[in-house]
């Protein structure tokens, strides 16, 4: 897998977009991009993840430049519930390799 | 639909003791995987498992700690003579690949 790199923390007001940066500059051409999330001790949850395109559901917008060396988790609209810890890896396939955690990002919500 | 299910959710165990924790998949789920997230730290992958089977288990502890996912029944993480050091929140996720895994609410392990 390559390695990422994210801020340690950041905060963001209530309300306001949450931009969550990623760098994995040593990407493969077929690696793709996924975030997952830790609420307090939460079991982790699945946010998104995307190849080489933009990718939007219901949590998220995932923006992937087109170098795809970064990209950026967006919350458009930021509560006090997504205070967490964000993750940003890469992976080439889903469901059938072990996900890998760093330190992750640290978001803050701020009323 | 329900999700990943673990119990217990909390245990404690005194050193020496065994510890047996549980994970039911989400349904129509054959792979497991577990994770163990030490005190203030990430979650490192630990095993994974289809129906029988041990994928990888690149991740386990060589001594005291071994899983399974029988062909009935959920997945066991079992820990043999516990140690302090063991002390840790495990989590179980599960998937139907290609989807992506989905983890389960974890259990938290004291040894006293």
């Amino acid at each position: 897998d390559a390695k990422t790199t994210q801020p340690t923390s950041m905060d963001c007001a209530e309300g306001r977009a949450a931009n969550l940066p990623c760098n994995h500059s040593t990407i493969s051409g077929n690696e793709y991009v996924y975030w997952y999330r830790q609420i307090h001790s939460q079991g982790p949850q699945y946010i998104i993840h995307g190849l080489k395109n933009n990718e939007t559901n219901e949590m998220a917008s995932l923006i992937i430049t087109e170098d795809r060396k970064s990209s950026t988790l967006i919350l458009p609209h930021a509560t006090l519930r997504d205070t967490a810890v964000y993750y940003c890896n890469t992976l080439l396939t889903f469901g059938n390799e072990k996900l890998t955690f760093g330190t992750g990002t640290r978001l803050t919500i701020i009323p | 639909n329900a999700g990943v299910m673990q119990n217990p959710r909390h245990l404690v165990r005194r050193r020496g003791q065994e510890a047996r924790l549980r994970c039911s998949p989400m349904k129509g789920h054959s792979h497991v995987y577990w994770y163990r997230q030490l005190p203030e730290e990430g979650l490192k992958f630990m095993v994974y498992l289809q129906k029988e089977n041990i994928i990888d288990e690149s991740g386990m502890p060589k001594e005291r700690f071994s899983a399974e996912f029988p062909k009935e029944g959920p997945s066991i993480l079992r820990i043999q003579q516990v140690v302090r050091g063991d002390s840790a929140a495990y989590f179980c996720a599960s998937s139907s690949p290609p989807e992506t895994q989905y983890f389960g609410p974890g259990t938290r392990l004291l040894v006293l």
